[in-house]
């Protein structure tokens, strides 16, 4: 059975203090990893998609890699608009599923 | 990106009624859909998958009759939650595939 896990559950920052989310997964033929932001009452809101170990991608104060076992979303110098619940999500075999890790609350203080 | 939209945002209904969520791809052909579900400080948990002109696959212990599915056309899929009690309030999020990665807003559905 395919498993994502994330860490930490929840994160506080001050502005300006870079950090790292953890997302490990175990899932047979991974096709993409994937990183959602979710503000609260909305739909996730597409981050990367991250397809090979050793790739890395970036948007803004945010980027992401990837190793066979897990990837990382580095967020530097964060914002408080950066706040929100970060998804991680692994497609396996069966095109378009998608498992999802519980989340990281991310919570930037001015 | 592509555009997944689901209307409707949010919706009350009372204890016993049906309710009919639409998700419809607004710049692409979705051959496949899927329906999710979200409680609150919770992730969220595949219910369905939806493929045009099929019947849906159901996750394990999702009820069929209650969520009732349908893909009619490649821009649209539906799901009705039949005979709504208030454990069934939840938030409701569909994402289109291809491509996979795009989710809609969400329906937050609420049973009084």
């Amino acid at each position: 059975e395919d498993q994502v896990t994330q860490s930490p559950e929840a994160l506080r920052l001050q502005e300006g203090e870079s950090s790292s989310l953890n997302c490990s997964y175990t899932v047979s033929g991974l096709r993409g990893l994937f990183w959602y932001r979710q503000d609260p009452g909305k739909g996730p809101e597409f981050l990367f998609t991250l397809y090979s170990a050793g790739e890395e991608k970036e948007k803004e104060r945010l980027k992401a890699t990837l190793t066979k076992k897990e990837s990382f979303l580095h967020i530097t110098a964060p914002k408080p608009e950066d706040s929100a619940t970060y998804l991680c999500a692994a497609g396996g075999t069966s095109y378009g599923k998608l498992t999802f890790g519980q989340g990281t609350i991310l919570t930037v203080h001015p | 990106g592509a555009v997944v939209s689901q209307h409707p945002s949010w919706v009350i209904c009372k204890s016993g009624t049906s309710v009919k969520i639409e998700c419809r791809s607004l710049d692409f052909q979705a051959t496949t859909m899927f329906w999710y579900r979200q409680f609150p400080k919770q992730s969220l948990m595949l219910m369905a998958t939806s493929n045009e002109g099929s019947k849906a696959t159901y996750e394990q212990g999702v009820e069929k009759d209650k969520f009732l599915i349908n893909h009619a056309s490649l821009t649209l899929s539906t799901l009705t939650v039949t005979s709504a009690h208030p454990e069934d309030s939840s938030f409701y999020i569909c994402s289109a595939y291809p491509p996979e990665a795009f989710f809609g807003q969400g329906t937050r559905l609420t049973v009084v």
